[in-house]
């Protein structure tokens, strides 16, 4: 089976610049979504394809891969930002979640 | 407007079953694909269970339910279900509804129902 590994936490000021990464090698396989969770909501997803950006996310959010790792950036992060990120992938039916960044805006 | 609503969700005991149905609307529902993903309380997202667009075979389960649970859906009703069988503490979680244009995708999601396995 495979997996997707990212960082469980990490922190970032107000206006700076944020990335939380995604490694597995059911990357090379599919491109990656990323989804924003806020406490007691559903997920959003806010990168697919890699790199796209559906609409209504702001243009702060952006995603790139290099290999088999995908990263979230998030350029000026806001107050706003602060939620859970996961990573998700899906091939030769495996859907698979990363196990979720807690990214703290302080 | 893509609506997902989830119901059926509750408190059962060890053992007990539970079924629960998500109604869709705003969306072609019969040519998505359909998933539960779950959350148990404080953890991350697990993915349960996948259903293509016409309900054929096969369906996908992961392997912490696998022959527990069974996914189903109507759509003359745009209804999908999943029948809960032998429930475990472990399957404790909030159960998302997620739509899905191709199979493995994640496009849109409910906003869940809570399941509590508890003596």
């Amino acid at each position: 089976s495979y997996e997707l590994t990212q960082p469980s936490s990490m922190s970032v000021s107000p206006g700076q610049t944020a990335t939380i990464t995604c490694s597995g090698d059911i990357l090379a396989k599919k491109y990656a979504r990323w989804f924003q969770q806020k406490p007691g909501q559903a997920p959003v997803m806010v990168i697919y394809r890699d790199i796209q950006r559906p609409s209504g996310i702001p243009e702060r959010f952006s995603g790139s891969r290099s290999g088999t790792t995908v990263t979230l950036t998030i350029s000026g992060a806001q107050l706003e930002d602060e939620a859970d990120y996961y990573c998700y992938s899906a091939a030769d039916n495996n859907w698979v979640f990363g196990g979720g960044t807690k990214m703290t805006v302080l | 407007e893509v609506q997902l609503l989830e119901s059926g969700g509750g408190l059962v005991q060890p053992g007990g079953s539970l079924r629960l149905s998500c109604a869709a609307s705003g969306f072609n529902f019969g040519i998505y694909s359909m998933t539960w993903v779950r959350q148990a309380p404080g953890k991350g997202l697990e993915w349960v269970s996948t259903i293509s667009g016409s309900g054929s075979s096969p369906t996908y389960y992961a392997e912490s339910v696998k022959g527990r649970f069974t996914i189903s859906r109507d759509n003359s009703r745009n209804r999908l279900y999943v029948q809960m069988n032998s429930l475990r503490a472990e399957d404790t979680a909030v159960y998302y509804c997620v739509a899905g244009y191709q199979l493995l995708d994640l496009d849109y999601w409910g906003q869940g129902t809570l399941v509590t396995v508890s003596s």
